[in-house]
C-alpha cells in the first residue's frame, strides 16, 4: 500500500541549531501537508505544497516539495525551545483531499 | 468560533466492550475524518464522512463504523475491543474544497482498552 516515510524519527539539537526532517512517499502525491504536535497535544496545521519543486517559508521554517512530488522536507533555522514537538508530513493521493496518509514522524528535542 | 471538540477525553473498557466517541466539528465545516494514533506513531486514517454518507475509508475492519448528522457532527463506533485497540482518536474536521483540505484536529479521546 501506499506509504509515506519520514527519517530521522528522532532528533536533538542545541538551542540556535538547524533541524531538518525528510518525508518520502512510495508514490506520486497531489500535494503534502505538514502538522506539528505538541506533546501530550493534536496535530496542528503548518503549510500544503501542492507544486512541484515549490519552496515556501514560514519564519524560520522552510518547506519543499520534490520536482517529482515524491518527497518534502522542513527545513527549521536556529531552532528554538518553542519548536519542541512532532512533526508529521501527510501526503494526498488525490485532487478532492481525501484519506491523507501521514508518516510517523520526527520528534524534534531542543536543549537550551 | 469553537474549534473542533470530542467528548470524552479518556476513556477505559475491557476487552470486548463496545465504544462511541462524539465529535462536533469547527463552526463551517462539512466533513469530518477519525484517525487513530497510537503511541509514538503517525495518524491513520479510519474514514471520512461528509453529507451524512461515509466517503472514504482506510483499512480497518467493520468493527469500525461511524455516522455523521445532519448538524455535520459525527460518531465512531467500535465493536468487540481488542487490546490493541487503545490509542488515541483523533477527529480532524475540514471544508470540501477542490485541492487538498486543511484537516483541524480536536483534541483527541485516549481510549485505555483492558
Amino acid at each position: 500500500g501506499q506509504q509515506v516515510m519520514q527519517i530521522p524519527q528522532y532528533q536533538h539539537v542545541q538551542e540556535g541549531e538547524d533541524f531538518t526532517t525528510y518525508c518520502n512517499s512510495s508514490t506520486t502525491l497531489s500535494n503534502i501537508q505538514w502538522y506539528k504536535q505538541r506533546p501530550g497535544g493534536h496535530p496542528v496545521f503548518l503549510i500544503q505544497l501542492v507544486k512541484s519543486g515549490e519552496v515556501k517559508k514560514q519564519k524560520r521554517l522552510t518547506f519543499q516539495f520534490g520536482e517529482a512530488k515524491k518527497n518534502s522536507s522542513l527545513h527549521i533555522t536556529a531552532t528554538q525551545t518553542t519548536d519542541v514537538g512532532t512533526y508529521f508530513c501527510a501526503g494526498d493521493l488525490n485532487q478532492a483531499g481525501t484519506a491523507l496518509i501521514f508518516g510517523k514522524g520526527t520528534t524534534l528535542s531542543v536543549s537550551s | 468560533d469553537a474549534g473542533v471538540t470530542q467528548s470524552p477525553t479518556h476513556l477505559i473498557k475491557t476487552r470486548g466492550q463496545q465504544v462511541t466517541l462524539r465529535c462536533s466539528p469547527k463552526s463551517g465545516h462539512d466533513t469530518v475524518s477519525w484517525y487513530q494514533q497510537a503511541l509514538g506513531q503517525g495518524p491513520q486514517f479510519i474514514f471520512q464522512y461528509y453529507e451524512e454518507e461515509e466517503r472514504q475509508r482506510g483499512n480497518f475492519p467493520d468493527r469500525f463504523s461511524g455516522h455523521q448528522f445532519p448538524n455535520y457532527s459525527s460518531e465512531l463506533n467500535v465493536n468487540a475491543l481488542l487490546l490493541g485497540d487503545s490509542a488515541l482518536y483523533l477527529c480532524a474536521s475540514s471544508l470540501i474544497s477542490g485541492a487538498g483540505e486543511k484537516l483541524f484536529f480536536g483534541s483527541g479521546t485516549q481510549l485505555s482498552v483492558l
